[in-house]
């Protein structure tokens, strides 16, 4: 089945310690995003990819790092620069498509805590 | 200014009824597409609907339906006969044709958490 996959579900790490959150997807999507939501603030956006080896900083991409050298493959790096990292991580996949309809799909989410 | 306004932080309904979930937006853009998704308590998003902001007609997928008015600039998701598996939360989001941070953005709303009373 097509989809995508986090991990883990469930991440710990205490201050100052860099942390790596996994999204793969085989569902041949150019396009990968990963948002932040925090209680009561919705979806933010912290990076994005349209096409491998290139991707463009989100509206809160301080502290945060990523790579995509893969098409399936786009992992964020939290950093110990994060001053406020505990929140629910969602990774998405879309087609590239220039076009308003462009559904994105979604992971079941990271949920970092920091101790 | 916020590009996506949920008004309503939490609403109930009960079970078998239909129910409104309101969203306003703003762009200068033309063209752009209005999203509704349902996240469960186990955090996943699931895609609900879709509406053009050129389609004449409002977007039906089963039981969900958009209200959508361009005017007034308001796509509100109407749930038909409610079911104890609709209480999540709904978030409203929007994909402008040029959008700051890129063309492919969703711009999410603070979304509304909808619980269904048997």
């Amino acid at each position: 089945d097509g989809g995508i996959t986090q991990s883990p579900k469930y991440l710990f790490r205490k201050e100052g310690q860099n942390v790596t959150l996994s999204c793969e997807q085989n569902l041949n999507h150019d396009a990968m995003y990963w948002y932040r939501q925090d209680p009561g603030q919705g979806l933010r956006l912290i990076y994005y990819s349209q096409i491998v080896n290139d991707f463009q900083k989100g509206d809160i991409a301080e502290g945060y790092s990523v790579s995509r050298e893969k098409k399936e493959s786009f992992p964020l790096t939290v950093t110990s620069a994060q001053k406020n990292p505990t929140a629910f991580y969602l990774c998405a996949s879309s087609a590239r498509q220039d076009r308003p309809y462009n559904e994105q799909f979604f992971g079941p989410g990271t949920r970092l805590t920091v101790l | 200014a916020q590009k996506i306004t949920q008004t309503q932080p939490g609403m109930f309904v009960q079970e078998k009824e239909a129910v409104t979930l309101d969203c306003t937006y703003d762009t200068s853009d033309q063209s752009y597409g209005l999203f509704w998704y349902k996240q469960p308590s186990s955090g996943e998003m699931i895609f609900l609907i879709y509406q053009g902001s050129y389609d004449e007609q409002n977007a039906t997928e089963g039981r969900y339906s958009l209200n959508f008015q361009k005017a007034r600039k308001s796509a509100n998701l109407v749930i038909s006969a409610s079911q104890l598996g609709d209480s999540a939360m709904y978030f409203c989001a929007m994909r402008e044709t040029y959008s700051g941070a890129g063309s492919y953005q969703l711009t999410f709303g603070k979304g509304t958490k909808l619980s269904v009373i048997p």
